[in-house]
């Protein structure tokens, strides 16, 4: 079965430290990978895609991700955090010729001042 | 550009009772989604459509029906309300073809909130 996982419920980071939020697939095929954030009673917003060509790759707001096809993992990573990084994070896999996304369960971003 | 509009953004609704909530998307995207979201679980895909008239179920369909008789809209019909149903609901929509900002992903609306009591 296709699908995706953030196998943390919630990361907590001090502002200025690095941040990664972790993310691992499982799909045949080719992938096309996704970050989106999501704000407290707002929509999801899209952060950075994994298409093809550089395995790192980077997005909105400072933030990057990194592709691992032999790990099958696509970390959403920050070099500094600042407190209005604070959200909730959701990674998606868009499998082969399909139209159609599968989410992660989301990862709660906490970051103190 | 509007991008997607869900409306309305709230509604409680009593048990057995129906409504629509309702998406419009205005970048000519061919393809549109919906998703609920529930806490912990992630969203999960509703129903979604290619191209107007052309609809299909996705994970979890169940007490809900779509119709795409346009390119522009995409309406969302709860028939019996159920407190399952209590959730977040979210439209996106998405093209296959470049010039979006997010190409191959989704755009989505700000979602509605629905209550079941």
């Amino acid at each position: 079965a296709q699908s995706v996982a953030q196998p943390e419920d919630q990361v907590n980071v001090a502002e200025g430290n690095p941040l990664t939020v972790k993310c691992t697939y499982s799909v045949s095929g080719n992938p096309y990978l996704f970050w989106y954030v999501q704000y407290p009673n707002r929509g999801l917003q899209f952060l950075l895609k994994y298409i093809t060509g550089d395995n790192l790759v980077k997005g909105s707001y400072g933030f990057e991700a990194e592709f691992n096809k032999s790990q099958t993992s696509f970390h959403l990573k920050k070099p500094s955090a600042l407190v209005s990084d604070s959200a909730l994070y959701f990674c998606a896999v868009r499998p082969g010729n399909t139209g159609k996304l599968i989410f992660g369960q989301g990862t709660t971003l906490q970051v103190k001042p | 550009n509007a991008g997607v509009t869900q409306t309305p953004k709230f509604r409680i609704l009593k048990i057995g009772q129906s409504m629509t909530l309702q998406c419009a998307q205005d970048m000519n995207h061919n393809y549109m989604y919906w998703y609920r979201q529930d806490p912990g679980m992630g969203l999960k895909l509703i129903y979604y459509s290619v191209g107007a008239g052309i609809t299909d179920k996705g994970e979890v369909p169940n007490g809900y029906n779509v119709s795409r008789s346009t390119t522009e809209d995409f309406p969302l019909r709860l028939e019996l309300a159920a407190p399952s149903q209590t959730s977040v609901y979210f439209c996106a929509s998405s093209s296959t073809v470049t010039g979006t900002g997010d190409l191959y992903g989704y755009t989505f609306g700000s979602g509605t909130r629905l209550t079941v009591v």
